[in-house]
């Protein structure tokens, strides 16, 4: 089926241990997202890529760098894991938002302990 | 930017139409509103988008007032399947102000 693929789906982590989330879209999408949700805080912007080749910051980037290895996949990466990263992490894709909304993947659960 | 607002949780019964309402304050001129579903242990999935006026497509309405200061989602018929958040998106040029969701319960 079309759509988001994310891997892994659980992890933890020690604290200060690295790790990169992966993500893969098969509908040609220019734009990919990665979000973190939390309880009670609804989904926050981590990173966003509006093209192939370019990345921006969103709402919370610090402890995260992403890379968009080509059209179709972007990674997430914690280089040195924190509690406080702990969360549901959401990878997301869209070809023009406002017009189709964004297609989210099915998350990846991290605990850092 | 813009801040959503909108229920924590609400109830309704099967069979009934349920109205969900966001408040957005400081919504821009080209700020669109869209409404997404999310069931435990899945991504959020798109219900309805909307600018101005009324939206209807095949699972729910929207409906916003000339102000657009706010929205409401409305759900035709409820079932025990849309027991689910439902959250209110505000997208501002990427910049992306989610509600906190409104957790939505249907009894039988």
């Amino acid at each position: 089926n079309a759509g988001v693929t994310q891997t892994p789906k659980f992890q933890v982590l020690k604290t200060g241990q690295s790790m990169t989330l992966q993500c893969a879209q098969d509908m040609n999408h220019n734009s990919m997202y990665w979000y973190r949700q939390d309880p009670g805080m609804g989904l926050r912007l981590i990173y966003y890529s509006a093209s192939e080749g370019t990345t921006d910051k969103g709402e919370v980037p610090n402890g995260y760098n992403v890379s968009r290895l080509n059209k179709r996949e972007f990674s997430l990466r914690l280089e040195s894991a924190a509690p406080s990263q702990t969360s549901v992490y959401f990878c997301a894709s869209s070809e023009d938002p406002q017009y189709s909304g964004y297609t989210f993947g099915s998350g990846t659960r991290l605990t850092v302990v | 930017l813009a801040k959503t607002t909108q229920p924590i949780s609400m109830d309704s019964y099967e069979g009934q139409e349920v109205n969900i309402t966001c408040s957005h304050n400081n919504i821009a001129t080209n700020d669109y509103i869209t409404w997404y579903q999310q069931f435990p242990s899945q991504g959020p999935r798109f219900i309805i988008q909307g600018y101005k006026t009324k939206v209807t497509n095949e699972v729910a309405s929207l409906f916003i007032p000339a102000d657009r200061k706010s929205s409401t989602l409305s759900l035709p018929r409820v079932s025990l399947s849309d027991t689910a958040v439902y959250y209110c998106l505000v997208d501002s040029n990427y910049q992306l102000i989610w509600g906190a969701g409104t957790k939505l319960i249907i009894k039988p």
